[in-house]
């Protein structure tokens, strides 16, 4: 157990619909990180935050938003959903200090129908 | 363009054999990470390499990092069934991690 918790693990829903996925990062780790994993496209990192702000953002679409909120879950939104956005969506914790690994939840599979 | 290129992306190789993954990076970084994903699976972290030459080892696993090269390996000895899984590289460049596309291991009894 990394000590990352995501909910839901499974969730089923129809083209055009939103979904909000929860992330809640390790006792003590500041940083939080959103991947992207389907079959055509590998592991995708979408964005980070850090102690609330946003640090980087990766290859994440316009219709997907996060945040991460002041007790340090994370929330990422994802809305008008297509097909394509079936996929594992992992989070990932860290301090957000340098030289140090990330710690993956479980992830949550969405399968967009 | 960052680019972190692991090969090979698939192999299948028998149980008592060596081999060794490649992780090779196209930017300056002396941080890299080798991740474990079985299939369904989160990843889990293996190692953590954080400066030139650092070699690392768990078991049957070795992994290693050469920056001056860019490149990274993680070795197999003597391979068993239950390595069978996806080994991903990561670099990590000013707080984000640029991976590898992974590399699927069956070990075949």
């Amino acid at each position: 157990d990394s000590g990352v918790t995501q909910t839901p693990k499974h969730l089923i829903t129809a083209t055009g619909q939103r979904v909000t996925l929860r992330c809640s990062p390790r006792s003590g780790d500041l940083s939080v990180y959103w991947y992207q994993q389907s079959l055509d496209q590998g592991l995708q990192f979408l964005i980070q935050y850090y102690n609330g702000e946003e640090r980087a953002k990766g290859n994440i679409l316009e219709r997907f938003s996060a945040q991460q909120f002041p007790d340090l879950h994370s929330e990422l939104n994802l809305s008008s959903l297509e097909l394509g956005d079936s996929a594992l969506y992992f989070c990932a914790s860290n301090t957000g200090e340098m030289n140090t690994e990330a710690f993956f939840g479980q992830g949550t599979r969405l399968t967009v129908v | 363009e960052l680019k972190v290129e692991q090969n090979p992306l698939f192999l299948s190789m028998q149980e008592g054999k060596n081999y060794t993954i490649y992780c090779n990076y196209s930017t300056t970084s002396d941080r890299l990470y080798w991740y474990r994903q079985d299939p369904g699976k989160s990843l889990e972290s293996l190692f953590v390499l954080l400066s030139n030459g650092a070699v690392k080892q768990e078991g049957r696993l070795m992994a290693s990092l050469d920056t001056k090269a860019r490149l990274s390996t993680l070795h197999i000895t003597a391979a068993v069934h239950d390595l069978s899984a996806t080994y991903f590289c990561a670099v990590d460049i000013i707080y984000q991690l640029i991976w590898g596309a992974g590399t699927k291991l069956i070990i075949k009894p």
